[in-house]
């Protein structure tokens, strides 16, 4: 089953605005992660959020993570038509030891406008 | 940094074939993944090595599939016989410390099987 699922599953701007993106997931993490994937190419990793943290910057990325919704968003500013793409939270589940994997949702397509 | 190195980037093969792709990951790196994307079921874990030992293979669909690392620096998928259904973009990932940290994904092999 999914860990994590985002929400919505395509989303359409105009470039300037501002985009919000959701992930929910199950189950406790160590960490969450945003990535990014153009059409053709491999996932990117955008940022990592740990879960003793609630937000994190990067540029014009801010992620926020609430673990007792278990819930996180992405937001871009300012957006432009380079960022558009699939975005995809990947969550790990807690466990002892180092070893534990990855689970990516389905990706939310956007959409930016020139 | 050539990143993660993929190839073929794209196969064509008939039902019945062997195909085996391959990955070379970023040196230093001690853990390598598999994925496996279609639009029905996103990104699949295939199965995960560290230090050349396989973790985790609770993804490998079959036992058409099979994933070797002879050593640190190359990893092969084959699907032996290949079918129509394992048409996909299949991703080779590798991390530095744990399998929950950043994942650096190759360019993705694109798969049809006729």
């Amino acid at each position: 089953s999914q860990q994590g699922e985002e929400d919505p599953q395509a989303l359409s701007i105009q470039e300037g605005e501002n985009a919000t993106m959701n992930c929910s997931y199950k189950t406790s993490i160590n960490n969450l992660q945003w990535y990014r994937q153009n059409s053709g190419r491999g996932l990117v990793h955008l940022i990592l959020i740990r879960s003793n943290e609630r937000e994190k910057h990067s540029g014009r990325l801010r992620v926020t993570l609430d673990t007792s919704k278990k819930s996180s968003s992405l937001l871009i500013t300012a957006s432009r038509a380079a960022d558009t793409a699939s975005y995809f939270c990947a969550t790990d589940a807690r466990r002892t030891g180092a070893n534990s994997k990855l689970t990516f949702g389905k990706g939310i397509t956007l959409s930016v406008r020139p | 940094d050539a990143g993660v190195i993929q190839s073929p980037r794209h196969e064509v093969t008939e039902m019945g074939q062997e195909v085996t792709l391959r990955c070379k990951p970023i040196s230093g790196h001690d853990y390598l993944f598999w994925y496996r994307q279609t639009m029905m079921r996103g990104l699949e874990l295939l199965i995960y090595f560290n230090n050349n030992v396989p973790i985790d293979d609770s993804g490998m669909p079959e036992d058409r599939f099979s994933a070797k690392m002879p050593n640190a620096s190359f990893s092969t998928l084959k699907i032996q016989p290949s079918e129509p259904r394992d048409s996909a973009v299949y991703f080779c990932a590798s991390s530095f410390y744990t399998s929950q940290e950043t994942q650096y994904f190759g360019p993705g092999t694109r798969l049809l099987v006729l």
